[in-house]
């Protein structure tokens, strides 16, 4: 079994849409979850950070971690062309060594 | 953010050769670096941490006779691939977090596609 498990889609959306994205996670010892946009033949960027458990919110982006179920979850809201990218969720127990799930690829359609 | 630069971006080399890629913090300085290798829709994988003054750390399961690693200095750390076989072709990127700094300051290189022949 996989540390991160993550649907590698892809997921096709319509302008506009929201979308959900999630990983599971099977160590208990992580602390810090990421969210990183990779697009192609591009290094991934970090989108969002939580640190524990609960919600964070950045513009159209929502990043939620549930420690108890080790699930985690980015919504995009208003999803735009722009955001036609692979999503890749990292985390980390701490120090800085990270596990990344294998990533989303997400295309919105205009 | 802070900028990690990579070079080269791209590299096609003949089945034998050995290739250097080269990972730069340009605005800050890094103790440590680290090394993943991404296959065609497939995640990154860390293969090593390089650490400025000593040896690297390998992931099991990772050659480090194969994929030598030097961190010269606080800013360059440089993968090199010996001997590159045609399995060996992936996207390699870098990655460099801010000395001091938590995980979420961990900046990534724009990668080196790495094609062997």
């Amino acid at each position: 079994q996989k540390e991160v498990e993550q649907d590698p889609g892809p997921l096709s959306v319509p302008e506009g849409a929201i979308v959900s994205l999630n990983c599971t996670y099977s160590n208990s010892a992580f602390q810090y979850f990421m969210w990183y946009r990779q697009y192609s033949r591009k290094g991934p960027e970090l989108l969002m950070y939580t640190y524990s458990s609960g919600n964070k919110e950045d513009g159209r982006f929502t990043a939620q971690v549930d420690k108890s179920s080790k699930y985690i979850s980015l919504f995009i809201r208003d999803s735009q062309p722009s955001d036609s990218a692979t999503y890749l969720c990292a985390m980390s127990a701490g120090g800085n060594k990270l596990v990344f799930g294998a990533g989303t690829i997400l295309r919105v359609k205009s | 953010g802070a900028v990690v630069s990579q070079h080269p971006s791209r590299v096609i080399c003949k089945s034998g050769t050995s290739v250097k890629i080269e990972c730069r913090s340009l605005d800050f300085q890094a103790t440590t670096m680290f090394w993943y290798r991404q296959f065609p829709k497939q995640s990154l994988m860390l293969m090593a941490t390089s650490n400025e003054g000593s040896k690297a750390t390998y992931e099991q399961g990772v050659e480090k006779d194969k994929f030598l690693i030097n961190h010269a200095s606080l800013t360059l750390s440089t993968l090199t691939v010996t001997s590159a076989h045609p399995e060996d072709s992936s996207f390699y990127i870098c990655s460099a977090p801010v000395r001091g700094a938590g995980v979420k300051e961990q900046f990534f290189g724009p990668g080196t596609r790495l094609t062997v022949l």
